[in-house]
């Protein structure tokens, strides 16, 4: 199993700021990911953060909008920049694991996630 | 692009009842997934199913994979207010790295 730790919990920002999101994982973890859960919503990936390599984004999410650091292998960071009000979701931080033998028995562990407001 | 559609979307039920929740596709999946999601924190893993006409269960929760493999049901007997959150599906193509969550359900217990 793996515990992430991911802060703030919470935060309400102004429109046009930027928010960093941190994720510390207590294990190293080739893969991160970054889910958006819109209110009342299920979760949408927004992108992978690779060890050394540049993170590889969906359909939807660009870069200049949610830069994404990984400088270790259990660190990562999500920023959401030039915020407006339809950025306000919670934004979760992810690892996979293994619970058993094969790929398809790979499983998410999550952070408690990140309630982002924008006013 | 790959959907699960969950059904119901809300689901709100006394202390004791049985309920069923959907989650379907038209596309296949290798493994298929549930998790819960209670407030203010991240889904937790409940069950992950793998082979066609799979059934497992979990104490009052039983979990069944389609026999083609497209669509899951899970099943919660006498159910309780601690069984209240978020219903998360979530199929993992093959071939495919990434999980798929479907959209969800929210289900309230009342005691």
């Amino acid at each position: 199993s793996a515990v992430i730790s991911q802060k703030p919990s919470r935060d309400i920002c102004q429109r046009g700021t930027s928010l960093t999101i941190q994720c510390q994982v207590d294990s190293q973890v080739t893969m991160m990911f970054w889910y958006r859960q819109q209110p009342g919503q299920s979760l949408t990936l927004i992108a992978t953060a690779n060890q050394g390599s540049e993170a590889t984004y969906e359909s939807g999410f660009v870069i200049d909008k949610f830069p994404i650091s990984r400088p270790n292998l259990t660190f990562s960071t999500l920023t959401v920049s030039n915020m407006s009000p339809e950025d306000s979701s919670i934004y979760l931080c992810s690892v996979g694991g293994v619970e058993g033998a094969g790929r398809r028995n790979e499983k998410l562990f999550f952070g408690s996630g990140t309630q982002l407001s924008v006013l | 692009t790959q959907l699960l559609e969950q059904s119901p979307q809300f689901l709100s039920i006394q202390e004791g009842e049985n309920l069923t929740v959907y989650c379907n596709s038209s596309s296949v999946f290798s493994s298929l997934q549930w998790y819960r999601q209670e407030p203010g924190e991240g889904p937790v893993l409940l069950v992950t199913v793998v082979t066609g006409g799979e059934v497992k269960k979990l104490k009052r929760l039983t979990f069944q994979f389609g026999d083609a493999r497209k669509d899951s049901s899970l099943h919660i007997t006498a159910a309780q207010t601690g069984d209240t959150g978020l219903y998360l599906c979530a199929g993992r193509s093959t071939g495919f790295q990434k999980l798929v969550f479907g959209t969800g359900t929210r289900l309230l217990v009342s005691p």
